[in-house]
């Protein structure tokens, strides 16, 4: 069963608008939501995640993300894009297990122009 | 450095032959975990250690793939009879012990870029 969806392959935005990346999540129980930045030629770098607490959670290099239950939705924001937020993103969940695997989106593309 | 390292960071094999990767986890960190990312896919779980104790594997795993973390700190992924199917990026990552939060925050390295002619 699909556990994590990121309903966009790419997202294209000028650099200094607001962006956007979408996900959504189908798990029972309280998930544990997390999104990953992976840069070409490098490794996943972790941006930020929801455990539980305020719906509104903060990371590194500006992003956020709301946590919405009613819609299942795990969005990740920016007020101020910038070029080098240009990258590969991935929402992951955690089940809740205590064995700690986190099933990944496929990724969206963001690609900010200046 | 002090994150997760990966070695090889490319390999290029023919098709039949063994490879072998390597990780070290951040020092600290007792859970490892492998997987593996095809193009145009998220990272797909392969396995999990607690120390030097295989947890679980995925189906991925099949039995041409072999993990092992024997002394709890570095692990090695052995393919054995590598097919072109093999070819992804083979991406390791660690995190602290624990049911905390912290717990769940897994540090990725590199990854190791496999390519079976």
């Amino acid at each position: 069963a699909q556990s994590v969806a990121q309903p966009e392959d790419q997202v294209n935005v000028a650099e200094g608008n607001p962006l956007t990346v979408k996900c959504t999540y189908s798990v029972s129980g309280n998930p544990y939501l997390f999104w990953y930045v992976q840069y070409p030629n490098r490794g996943l770098q972790f941006l930020l995640k929801y455990i539980t607490g305020d719906n509104l959670v903060k990371g590194s290099y500006g992003f956020e993300a709301e946590f919405n239950k009613s819609q299942t939705s795990f969005h990740l924001k920016k007020p101020s894009a910038l070029v080098s937020d240009s990258a590969l993103y991935f929402c992951a969940v955690w089940r809740g297990s205590t064995l700690g695997r986190l099933y990944f989106g496929r990724g969206t593309q963001l690609t900010v122009w200046p | 450095d002090t994150g997760v390292s990966q070695d090889p960071r490319h390999k290029i094999t023919k098709r039949g032959q063994n490879v072998t990767f390597r990780c070290d986890p951040i020092s600290e960190h007792n859970r490892l975990y492998w997987y593996r990312q095809t193009l145009g896919q998220g990272p797909e779980f392969l396995t999990y250690f607690q120390n030097e104790a295989q947890l679980e594997k995925s189906r991925l795993l099949s039995d041409r793939f072999s993990a092992e973390r024997p002394k709890g700190s570095f692990s090695t992924l052995e393919i054995q009879r590598t097919e072109q199917g093999d070819s992804a990026m083979y991406l390791c990552a660690s995190s602290l012990p624990g049911t905390g939060p912290l717990a769940n925050e897994q540090f990725f390295g590199p990854g190791t870029r496999l390519t079976v002619l």
